[in-house]
């Protein structure tokens, strides 16, 4: 079984569209991310979830809007989408375990906005 | 949390010790040094973490010098699917929300 599993991998929209990325994670953990991977192969975190309370949203657009309607889910949506927005996104999970936070990723999804 | 800062780019023989360095010579008491790499067009994955011994588990060691101001991570037999790129990051505890990830070290494994 998929640990962190997100859909779909591939995206292909015009600009203006709007867009949702599922991400699901069977670990039990209780935190979610999700990240973006620009061209330049930066990773950068956006959002970050624990226990479906937003903890850290990191200066993204309120183009963007996590939905996590349960601890194992957190999805993406992207409203109008534009050119900039291109990118992977990883979805990620982890246990709070206090020193031993290990992230658990999901294989990504690759958006493009023509 | 403190900065690291790692070579852009490594070459290793297959069969061979991979030992990738990092420093981190502001990092404080209570952080951590995480390693993870990123196959190409995979998901970022966790190698291995430490606070200042050495550790080592299935994939790799963990040599985190006695100033805790760098650290290697050593791949033992590196293989061609180790070919990736390798981050070092320094992380205090219950902060994983912070996890950031730098440019890291591309390694490239050959035959």
């Amino acid at each position: 079984d998929t640990a962190v599993s997100q859909t779909p991998k591939y995206l292909v929209t015009q600009m203006g569209n709007d867009k949702s990325i599922k991400c699901e994670q069977n670990l039990g953990h209780d935190t979610m991310y999700w990240y973006k991977q620009d061209s330049k192969k930066f990773l950068k975190i956006m959002f970050s979830y624990n226990n479906k309370e937003l903890i850290i949203n990191e200066t993204v657009p309120n183009r963007f809007s996590p939905k996590s309607p349960d601890k194992a889910h957190l999805n993406l949506h992207i409203n109008s989408l534009e050119l900039g927005d291109s990118a992977v996104y990883f979805c990620a999970s982890s246990l709070q375990t206090g020193g031993s936070e290990k992230l658990f990723f999901g294989s990504g999804t690759q958006l493009s906005v023509l | 949390d403190a900065k690291t800062t790692q070579p852009p780019s490594m070459d290793c023989a297959e069969g061979r010790a991979a030992n990738l360095p990092c420093n981190h010579s502001t990092i404080s008491g209570n952080e951590y040094v995480y390693w993870y790499r990123q196959i190409h067009s995979q998901g970022p994955q966790y190698i291995i973490h430490g606070l200042k011994n050495n550790e080592t588990n299935e994939m790799a060691s963990l040599i985190i010098t006695e100033d805790r101001k760098s650290s290697t991570l050593i791949l033992p037999h590196a293989t061609l699917r180790d070919t990736a790129v390798y981050y070092c990051i320094v992380l205090n505890t219950g902060t994983a929300s912070k996890l950031t990830f730098g440019t890291g070290t591309r390694l490239q494994v050959t035959l």
